[in-house]
């Protein structure tokens, strides 16, 4: 049981460049969540799922796509990366019956120049 | 979900007990307090939660006022891997829903010092 596991760990782009952030999670959850953050700040929600085949803008999704074509796992994109997007993302999920605890994977840190 | 309010930064010497207070006076009746930590770099980690009776786990104390206007969670015996960024959420909980609204301010730094 690995719990929530994100690839890339690390990853430096160009500013133009598009990436694919992969979150995996074997614990059959139906929620699953983009987090951003930066320097000094909480975490900043970038777009969420309530299950397979759905997606829902969060708090900052300007500059990313998602996508949940299986349930276990959400994909976030950069079709045009810029320096503003460089950050840390966490990817973090919960099962249907929301008892409050989110379980969050290591995080990726994304670097763009 | 209601809003909470906790002190910037906090320092506890290594072997004492870590108090880190948060103020939620806008709290619902059928909200929990959740707390969570950030060890650095890493992603958050569940630690305790609680509705109004006091609650205690393996990692924490959770101290809820009777009036549940604030609480405190309680390391006992801190140790240097406590040094974290520790996050106090209030949000209802046991529904069915998303946790798209659930808010991780920028906590409380704790430093534990040898």
């Amino acid at each position: 049981n690995a719990g929530v596991t994100q690839t890339p760990k690390f990853r430096v782009l160009k500013t133009g460049q598009s990436m694919t952030l992969l979150c995996a999670q074997d614990m059959n959850h139906e929620y699953m969540y983009w987090y951003r953050q930066d320097p000094g700040m909480g975490l900043r929600l970038i777009h969420y799922s309530v299950g397979e085949g759905t997606t829902a803008k969060g708090e900052v999704p300007d500059g990313y796509n998602v996508s949940r074509l299986k349930k276990q796992n959400f994909l976030l994109g950069l079709e045009s990366a810029a320096p503003s997007q460089t950050s840390v993302y966490f990817c973090a999920s919960h099962r249907a019956v929301n008892t409050g605890e989110l379980f969050f994977g290591e995080g990726s840190r994304l670097t763009v120049l | 979900d209601a809003k909470t309010t906790q002190p910037t930064s906090m320092d506890c010497a290594e072997g004492r007990a870590a108090n880190l207070p948060c103020n939620h006076s806008t709290i619902s009746g059928n909200e929990y307090v959740y707390w969570y930590r950030q060890i650095h770099s890493q992603g958050p980690q569940y630690i305790i939660h609680g509705l109004k009776n006091n609650e205690t786990n393996e990692m924490a104390s959770l101290i809820i006022t009777e009036d549940r206007k604030s609480s405190t969670l309680i390391l006992p015996h801190a140790t240097l891997r406590d040094t974290a960024v520790y996050y106090c959420i209030v949000r209802v909980a046991g529904t069915q829903g998303g946790s798209e609204k659930l808010v991780f301010g920028k906590g409380t730094k704790l430093t534990v010092n040898p």
